[in-house]
């Protein structure tokens, strides 16, 4: 699976949108992008996932470049409750996810 | 639908005891998964099973721990002894299969503690 680098720490104003961008420059053409957070003493979330096209459900939207050597996930009206570390992993379905540092959202009032 | 199941929640032990983790996937999924997770630290992969199959312990330390999933259902992951080092969050993760949609569920965790 490909290597991603995402930032250390973000921080984003209640009610906003929160856009966590995500660096997947070798990725491979079956690899898909995967999102999960991590909100402390919890298990991993699943969030979104897409292969080429920009994808959108009840939590997120996931912007996949056209060169898909990055993309953004979308938190679109952050709440306190989106405080947590997001992962972005590229994996081609099946066998492991490699998790990264993840991104630290905080969400402030 | 119920989420994956883990059990204990915590635990604390002293080095050189065993302990026991038990895991019981999403109802329907073929695919289960142990992951270890240090403070700070992503989820790292232990081992895979593919019904009742290991299909990859790579990542497992064989001289301590191991793994059942007998009626390839529920599954448990056993440390004997544990170290110090052991401390650590045990997250158990389930998926319908290898192939298609194989995005991964986690469970809450079991956090141990060695002293």
């Amino acid at each position: 699976d490909a290597k991603t680098t995402q930032p250390p720490s973000m921080d984003c104003a209640e009610g906003r949108a929160a856009n966590l961008p995500c660096n997947h420059s070798t990725i491979s053409g079956n690899e898909y992008v995967y999102w999960y957070r991590q909100i402390h003493s919890q298990g991993p979330q699943y969030i979104i996932h897409g292969l080429k096209n920009n994808e959108t459900n009840e939590m997120a939207s996931l912007i996949i470049t056209e060169d898909r050597k990055s993309s953004t996930l979308i938190l679109p009206h952050a709440t306190l409750r989106d405080t947590a570390v997001y992962y972005c992993i590229s994996h081609n379905q099946g066998g492991k996810l490699i998790f990264g540092q993840g991104t630290e959202l905080s969400v402030k009032p | 639908e119920a989420g994956v199941v883990q059990s204990p929640r915590y635990k604390i032990i002293e080095k050189k005891q065993p302990v026991a983790f038990w895991c019981n996937p999403i109802s329907g999924h073929n695919t289960l998964y142990w992951y270890l997770q240090n403070l700070g630290q992503g989820p790292e992969l232990l081992i895979r099973y593919e019904n009742e199959e290991a299909v990859d312990d790579s990542q497992l330390p064989k001289d301590r721990f191991s793994a059942e999933r007998l009626k390839g259902v529920d599954s448990t992951l056993k440390i004997q002894p544990a170290e110090l080092g052991d401390s650590a969050v045990y997250l158990c993760a389930s998926s319908p299969g290898p192939t298609g949609a194989d995005t991964q569920y986690f469970g809450p965790g079991t956090r141990l503690t060695v002293l």
